[in-house]
């Protein structure tokens, strides 16, 4: 199955520093999400984004659903050390019926205090 | 509080034992789903169900089973079939309409 090109793999930054992230497709999508996942748990939605070119904030997060719409990015700004996780894009296609998503491989983020 | 239950957190078989891994929702989600996540994979599908009584294949199926009998219950069964069953499972949910996924917190399955 298909699956999002996302980068990067990892990132170690320090406590303060403005992180980016992004994720790329071959393919159209009519949806892209970001979600964040902590150890020993399961992803949670951070941003839901449906309309190309659209730009949505969460508090310190900015996520963009690229003009192409085969594309969309995270910002996380002035990071703190609860950021640290998992952070996984995913795309939907909107066909009929419910479209199953299709997930990055996820960017590991670490925080340095 | 609404949410995804899934149990138990962590499970521990030998190796030719089929296992069974419940998920439980109270969100009135219609559509229902499991992913094995494994290091540096990401997500990766194995079967959906969008109503009761009906589910389809994902992108790794093989080696499983699921049922869909009651809208909010979709156990997973991993079979002596799948050549590796260690893994964290995912159990989601959503409306209808195409609305983001919510995720139960997971199940750690080790096969020795």
């Amino acid at each position: 199955g298909q699956q999002l090109n996302q980068s990067p793999q990892s990132m170690f930054i320090q406590e303060g520093e403005d992180v980016s992230m992004n994720c790329t497709s071959s393919s159209i999508f009519n949806t892209w999400l970001w979600y964040k996942q902590e150890p020993g748990e399961g992803p949670v939605l951070l941003i839901a984004l449906y309309k190309a070119g659209e730009l949505t904030s969460n508090g310190r997060l900015t996520a963009q659903f690229g003009i192409t719409r085969k594309d969309s990015f995270l910002n996380i700004s002035a990071s703190i050390p609860s950021d640290v996780g998992i952070y996984f894009c995913a795309g939907q296609r909107r066909v009929s019926g419910n479209t199953p998503l299709v997930f990055g491989k996820g960017t590991r983020l670490s925080v340095i205090a | 509080d609404g949410g995804i239950t899934q149990s138990p957190k962590y499970l521990f078989r030998k190796e030719g034992q089929n296992v069974t891994l419940s998920c439980e929702q109270n969100l009135n989600h219609d559509a229902m789903y499991w992913y094995r996540q494994d290091p540096g994979q990401g997500l990766r599908l194995i079967y959906y169900s969008q109503i009761v009584n009906d589910f389809q294949k994902g992108d790794i199926a093989e080696g499983y089973s699921v049922s869909r009998e009651k809208k909010e219950s979709f156990p997973l069964t991993v079979t002596s079939a799948q050549k590796n069953p260690t893994a964290f499972y995912l159990c989601a949910s959503s409306t209808k309409q195409n609305s983001p996924l919510h995720f139960g917190n997971g199940t750690r399955l080790t096969v020795t």
